[in-house]
């Protein structure tokens, strides 16, 4: 099983409409977790922590689930600027300077007009 | 707003050659953070750096791989002898080190073409 795993879609979706991503992952050690954007050819922008209670941010809702090991992305009334891929990032990093980063391979979001 | 910044945006080179990647990575931030992507897939993380050394390496990151803290500001990633499947774009990234989520923030990349 991979460590982070996400559908790669395409979602195509119009504008206004509510989409939700969901990702997985397999390592029950990993202790935080990041909604990444990515547009064509840049470099990964972090949208969203994920925080244990879930929260939101505007438009943009992120949920964790440790029991389950998955976290979630809603966006409510898409935009077309909303058209990216979305990247999960998990870190079973500490404090300490240990960080191990995996990034999923990302959802391809297209909002058509 | 602060922000990551990297040097060179374009590298081509040469099978075989020695390449240095720049960042500069955000001041007062404690982590540091090299990733590559190759065309078309998934970010891979190389290396991290805390308290001026490796902390963490993948398996990408073997002896042909170095980073370095020459000063107080760059952060560099060198590969000795280049191959045709280290073309990537290759970002870094850096976090504040603060107990909790420790978000990275990463600077606009190098694409590095090897010929």
């Amino acid at each position: 099983r991979k460590e982070v795993e996400q559908d790669p879609g395409p979602f195509n979706v119009p504008e206004g409409a509510t989409v939700a991503f969901n990702c997985t992952y397999s390592n029950s050690a990993s202790q935080s977790f990041f909604w990444y954007r990515q547009d064509c050819r840049k470099e990964p922008k972090l949208l969203m922590s994920v925080y244990s209670s879930g929260n939101e941010d505007g438009r943009f809702t992120a949920q964790l689930n440790r029991a389950s090991q998955y976290i979630s992305l809603l966006i409510r009334d898409s935009k077309l600027s909303d058209s990216a891929t979305y990247l999960c990032v998990v870190n079973r990093g500490n404090s300490g300077g240990y960080q191990k980063v995996t990034f999923g391979t990302g959802t391809k979001l297209q909002v058509i007009p | 707003e602060p922000e990551v910044t990297q040097t060179p945006s374009h590298q081509v080179t040469q099978m075989g050659q020695e390449v240095i990647l720049r960042c500069v990575p955000i001041s007062n931030h404690l982590y540091f953070y090299w990733y590559r992507q190759i065309l078309g897939q998934k970010v891979e993380f190389l290396v991290s750096f805390y308290n001026n050394e490796i902390s963490e390496k993948s398996e990408i990151f073997d002896d042909q791989f170095s980073v370095e803290r020459p000063d107080g500001s760059n952060f560099t990633l060198k590969i000795r002898s280049t191959k045709l499947e280290d073309s990537a774009m290759y970002f870094c990234a850096s976090s504040p080190g603060t107990r909790g989520l420790n978000e990275q923030f990463f600077g606009p990349g190098t694409r590095l073409t090897v010929l």
